[in-house]
């Protein structure tokens, strides 16, 4: 089956280290995505990448960084010096195209717990 | 740049009750617009989107959402709502300026939808 899939479901680290979050597609996607889930807040784009090697960065990308080299793997590392890393973390990819806007497909999240 | 209010943070409503969940937006140029739903810690499943045509546009599990131009907001609804829809909902808008276009999505503060027996 086509999917997005994202390890671990539950990540727990002591404050200070850089830990990092996995995402991998098999949909053949060129365009993926990681946003941040908090409580009341909606999702926010932390990073989007249009095409392989290269990314942007999305409204908070502070204290965060990603690569992309392969098309289907977009990591996610959490730095220290991210302030409020405790948060839900969900990663989606979707066609790519300049004419329209294609529908984005979200992985199960990975919840990370810093303390 | 584009904004998106979900008017209500929780709604409450019994089975089998008609639900409407409210969601505005602001934006400068086009927009498509979408409804995603999330149940507890998982990811998020597209419901219905609107990217042009007709405004009333039927999605997945019997939900509908209409767009309205004139008044900026996609308000999502069901006629008969069941035990199993209760959940977050996410409104999401993406501007459409022409040119290239990374299908960068805005979303709302989310609704809580608990359906009670």
């Amino acid at each position: 089956d086509g999917g997005i899939t994202q390890s671990p479901k539950y990540l727990f680290r002591k404050e200070g280290q850089n830990v990092t979050l996995s995402c991998e597609q098999n949909l053949n996607h060129d365009a993926m995505y990681w946003y941040r889930q908090d409580p009341g807040q909606g999702l926010r784009l932390i990073y989007y990448s249009q095409i392989v090697n290269d990314f942007q960065k999305g409204d908070i990308a502070e204290g965060y960084s990603v690569s992309r080299e392969k098309k289907e793997s977009f990591p996610l590392t959490v730095t220290s010096a991210q302030k409020n890393p405790t948060a839900f973390y969900l990663c989606a990819s979707s066609s790519a195209g300049t004419r329209t806007i294609y529908e984005q497909y979200f992985g199960p999240g990975t919840r990370l717990t810093v303390t | 740049a584009q904004s998106v209010t979900q008017l209500d943070s929780q709604v409450p409503v019994f089975e089998e009750a008609p639900v409407e969940l409210r969601c505005n937006y602001s934006s400068s140029v086009s927009v498509y617009l979408f409804w995603y739903v999330q149940y507890p810690n998982q990811g998020l499943q597209l419901l219905l989107k609107y990217l042009s045509g007709s405004t009333l546009v039927k999605g997945i599990n019997g939900f509908e959402a209409e767009f309205n131009k004139s008044q900026t907001s996609f308000h999502l609804r069901k006629p008969s709502v069941h035990i199993s829809d209760t959940a977050e909902y996410f409104c999401a808008v993406s501007a459409y300026g022409g040119g290239t276009s990374y299908g960068k999505l805005t979303f709302g503060q989310g609704t809580i939808l608990t359906v009670h027996p």
